[in-house]
């Protein structure tokens, strides 16, 4: 395994402006997640893809945010018109789905609002 | 899934074993306990995972009562690398999708 990878790992921006963050998932694994995690706070779960279909969101994932896993392979996460509260590290998570399912997390991508 | 407490901190020597515990009191018969760690400024990492019996794997050992209301994660001997805050997570065995739901962990503090 190469393990998940994710891109960008840091990311400054400016309010109002779009960003989008990219994961790869470990090769062969169905199951991919994205989360959140603000400073001094463990990750907090935003949605999943089983394969390319999205099948759960969380309250956190407002109207600017939108993830997609378009092949069933690497997934993509967007924020629109992004808000000094969006500034967090995003990080993204990968599992066969075997259970009891083990999840794999990438190294995060720090994103600062301006 | 149920409800885990943790110390919010701990010390311990570089060398010595580092035992961290969690309380699940809640925890149900079809519930894992699994633990992750993460180091400052990366990803969670996997560390290990069980239902009732003790497991072990290269990482660490972990030892769960037999009423299954409290498990202990054991680093054999902990380096100044194991420094990172350690989450004790309960998660239900089947075969859905579910989020992890990361509490306040334990601040692990390994001093030479």
């Amino acid at each position: 395994d190469t393990g998940v990878s994710q891109n960008p790992r840091h990311k400054i921006t400016k309010r109002g402006q779009n960003v989008t963050f990219r994961c790869d998932p470990i090769s062969e694994h169905n199951r991919l997640y994205w989360y959140r995690q603000t400073l001094g706070q463990g990750p907090e779960f935003l949605t999943y893809f089983q394969n390319e279909a999205q099948l759960e969101k969380s309250r956190l994932l407002s109207d600017r945010f939108s993830a997609e896993r378009p092949k069933g392979s690497f997934s993509t996460l967007e924020i629109q018109r992004t808000e000094q509260g969006d500034s967090a590290m995003y990080l993204c998570a990968s599992s066969s789905g075997r259970a009891p399912e083990t999840q794999y997390f990438g190294p995060g991508t720090r994103l600062l609002v301006l | 899934d149920a409800k885990t407490t943790q110390p919010p901190s701990m010390d311990c020597a570089e060398g010595r074993a580092a035992n961290l515990p969690c309380n699940h009191s809640t925890i149900s018969g079809n519930e894992y306990v699994y633990w992750y760690r993460q180091i400052h400024s990366q990803g969670p990492q996997y560390i290990i995972h069980g239902l009732k019996n003790n497991e072990t794997n290269e990482m660490a050992s972990l030892i769960i009562t037999e009423d299954r209301k409290s498990s202990t994660l054991i680093l054999p001997h902990a380096t100044l690398r194991d420094t990172a805050v350690y989450y004790c997570i309960v998660r239900v065995f089947n075969n859905a999708g579910n989020m992890l739901t990361f509490g306040g962990g334990t601040r692990l503090m390994v001093k030479p």
